[in-house]
């Protein structure tokens, strides 16, 4: 049972260079998220997914488009980075929606460095 | 959108008992505290989650006072490995996850 597994862990790129972040989980979650975190700071919501089939943006969707493929996995995609998107991405998931269902459950995150 | 107010850091000894408090002036009826840890180079953990009065786990116990303005994590007898950064988060299944933002949280360090 691996719980939520991102991919790549790290890297490295140029600005203007477009990649995506890989993130499955397989614990049957309802609801996935994509954190960004920048040192010394906490975790700012990027996008979110409900439910399968369902996105919605976070504190800071600019720059990053997501999609959900299916139950299991949620994407993040930067079309083109730049030096302010250096930072670590983490993705989680969650039974339902709200922190009232209490756990997200995290991955051990990707490491970007947009140079 | 209730917003999180937390030390900066903490510092304690190893053996004792350590109270970190997280203030929220504005948090809503159907608003849930939850606490998570977080290690360098790792995701948050969940830790505790608690509505009102006293909850109590294997690792934490969260303290909620009558009028829900605050909250506090106790974490009984630290060790070495305690070391991490502790976040406070407040919400609830009717409000929308962009409330699922954390804030810079408190950093605790346990001292030998």
């Amino acid at each position: 049972n691996a719980g939520v597994t991102q991919t790549p862990k790290f890297q490295v790129l140029k600005t203007g260079q477009s990649m995506t972040l890989q993130c499955a989980q397989d614990m049957n979650h309802n609801s996935m998220y994509w954190y960004r975190q920048d040192p010394g700071m906490g975790l700012r919501l990027i996008y979110y997914s409900a439910s399968e089939g369902t996105t919605d943006k976070g504190e800071v969707p600019n720059g990053y488009n997501v999609s959900r493929l299916n139950k299991r996995e949620f994407s993040l995609r930067l079309e083109s980075a730049a030096p302010s998107q250096t930072s670590v991405y983490f993705c989680a998931s969650s039974e339902r929606q709200g922190v009232i269902t209490g756990e997200l459950f995290f991955g051990e995150g990707s490491r970007l460095t947009v140079l | 959108l209730a917003k999180t107010t937390q030390p900066i850091s903490m510092d304690s000894y190893e053996g004792q008992e350590v109270n970190i408090t997280c203030s929220h002036n504005n948090i809503a009826t159907n608003d849930y505290i939850t606490w998570y840890q977080q290690f360098p180079s790792q995701g948050p953990r969940f830790i505790i989650q608690g509505y009102k009065t006293k909850v109590t786990n294997e690792v934490a116990s969260l303290f909620i006072p009558a009028d829900r303005k605050s909250s506090t994590l106790s974490l009984p007898r630290v060790s070495l490995s305690d070391t991490a950064v502790y976040y406070c988060l407040v919400g609830s299944i009717s409000g929308s996850a962009r409330q699922l933002t954390f804030g810079s949280g408190t950093q605790l360090t346990v001292l030998p």
